[in-house]
């Protein structure tokens, strides 16, 4: 079964800096898709970005991109230029599929804290 | 505005007692999913259904259950056999994707807590 581990549970950082958050996962699958999703206080789950395994190119949103190193099976997730509307919880997940269905499987999340 | 709706958002129960949650979405998804949310953990797959009138097991079914009788509706009922049901339950829904990804819209929760 695919697991995905954040060791980080919390992060801080200055406004407008730059910070990464970690993820690494466990999978024998070659084929599959990574997610960052943010979590802000008002609890609700928004996708940050996504990482297709068989693109080598880093995905990029804005302010946001990833280090994806398969054969590490690492994918950290970079805020540049942090802003304090990105103070969120930050979750790490790998989608499988299930007999047709999509599953994601998430990890424990990293709480970011943005000082101003 | 399509969306997923949950209600209500906060929920009390007592011990013993089966309650249930609803979700409703009107993004015409035939998918939706039921997770539970604890503190410093993610979210763990309950349930989840690719169409109406049907729904598999994800992996913390026990003592929940689920119906799909429209497509647009998913209620999840936490039973008195929930051992620890306090924690927060988020829906999401998607189109049916086969191999392909598709993103998953996630609704506002519901906190349920336990007396």
């Amino acid at each position: 079964a695919q697991t995905v581990t954040q060791s980080q549970p919390e992060m801080s950082v200055q406004e407008a800096e730059t910070v990464t958050l970690s993820c690494t996962y466990d999978t024998s699958e070659s084929d599959y898709y990574l997610f960052w999703y943010k979590q802000p206080p008002s609890r609700q789950m928004i996708l940050v970005i996504r990482q297709e395994a068989y693109k080598q190119q880093n995905a990029t949103e804005n302010r946001f991109s990833v280090n994806f190193q398969k054969a590490a099976k690492s994918f950290s997730l970079k805020i540049s230029d942090s802003q304090l509307g990105d103070a969120a919880m930050y979750f790490c997940a790998y989608r499988t599929v299930i007999q047709g269905a999509q599953k994601l499987v998430f990890g424990q999340g990293t709480r970011l804290t943005i000082n101003p | 505005d399509g969306g997923i709706t949950q209600s209500p958002k906060y929920l009390f129960r007592k011990e013993g007692q089966n309650v249930t949650l609803s979700c409703e979405q009107n993004l015409n998804h035939d998918a939706m999913y039921w997770y539970r949310q604890d503190p410093g953990q993610g979210l763990r797959l309950i349930y989840y259904s690719q169409i109406v009138n049907d729904f598999q097991k994800g992996d913390i079914a026990e003592g929940y259950s689920v119906s799909r009788e429209k497509k647009e509706s998913f209620p999840l009922t936490v039973t008195s056999a929930q051992k620890n049901p306090t924690a927060f339950y988020l829906c999401a829904s998607s189109i049916s994707s086969g191999r392909f990804v598709v993103e998953q819209f996630f609704g506002p929760g519901t906190r349920l807590t336990v007396l």
